[in-house]
């Protein structure tokens, strides 16, 4: 059975930094193409971050340069590190994996979800 | 960016309606598009991808069609659980954009 476990959020300074985690079962983190997507509260969903399964990554211009998605092959984890937090940061962050077949991209299971809340 | 908006923004409806909901893209996507069902305090669920492909398990009242920029979701009798909020999600562009959302409500 597939599962996506994400932990690592809570409440953080403007300016701070976390790191999510996103830990898989049930397939191989590094042989799909992984995503993290937001929500902040009240609000519909923002795609934050692409990792494809050769290692190519992609941001949304909104955390390019502040965020950096990564991967560990050994504990088929996911991660997501968040530098210079900003409120406007504050949501839920899920991560999901990625289905891609004859150029199309879908994302079929998605974790529970940690909230990041960035606030003084 | 490809800028995604559906319409309408929210929706009531009552049980056994059919409803349409659409997604319209900035620019031509061909059939890069996918939706997405979300229930209050859940993950979003996927329903729909390649625009017109049933994910598995997904009930066949769902249904999806369209190409190029403008996109359909139907919901051919819509049922208790159904009431939901949903996501068109465009994939042409490894710039991932999702639509604002649609609300379906109880009538």
């Amino acid at each position: 059975e597939v599962q996506l476990v994400e932990s690592g959020g809570g409440l953080i300074q403007p300016g701070g930094s976390l790191r999510l985690s996103c830990a898989a079962s049930g397939f191989t983190v590094s042989s799909n193409y992984m995503s993290w997507v937001r929500q902040a509260p009240g609000k519909g969903l923002e795609w934050v971050s692409l990792i494809y399964s050769a290692g190519t990554t992609y941001y949304a211009d909104s955390v390019k340069g502040r965020f950096t998605i990564s991967r560990d092959n050994s504990k088929n984890t996911l991660y997501l590190q968040m530098n210079s937090l900003r409120a406007e940061d504050t949501a839920v962050y899920y991560c999901a994996r990625g289905v891609a077949a004859a150029g199309f991209l879908w994302f079929d299971y998605w974790g529970q979800g940690t909230l990041v809340t960035v606030s003084s | 960016d490809i800028q995604m908006t559906q319409s309408p923004s929210s929706l009531s409806a009552s049980v056994g309606d059919r409803v349409t909901i659409t997604c319209r893209a900035s620019q031509s996507i061909s059939s890069y598009l996918n939706w997405y069902q979300q229930k209050p305090g859940k993950a979003p669920k996927l329903l729909i991808y390649a625009a017109s492909s049933l994910q598995s398990g997904v009930p066949s009242r769902f249904s999806g069609s369209g190409s190029g920029t403008d996109f359909t979701l139907t919901i051919s009798s819509l049922q208790p659980e159904d009431f939901a909020t949903y996501y068109c999600q465009q994939s042409y562009s490894t710039s991932i954009t999702f639509g604002q959302g649609t609300r379906l409500e109880i009538k």
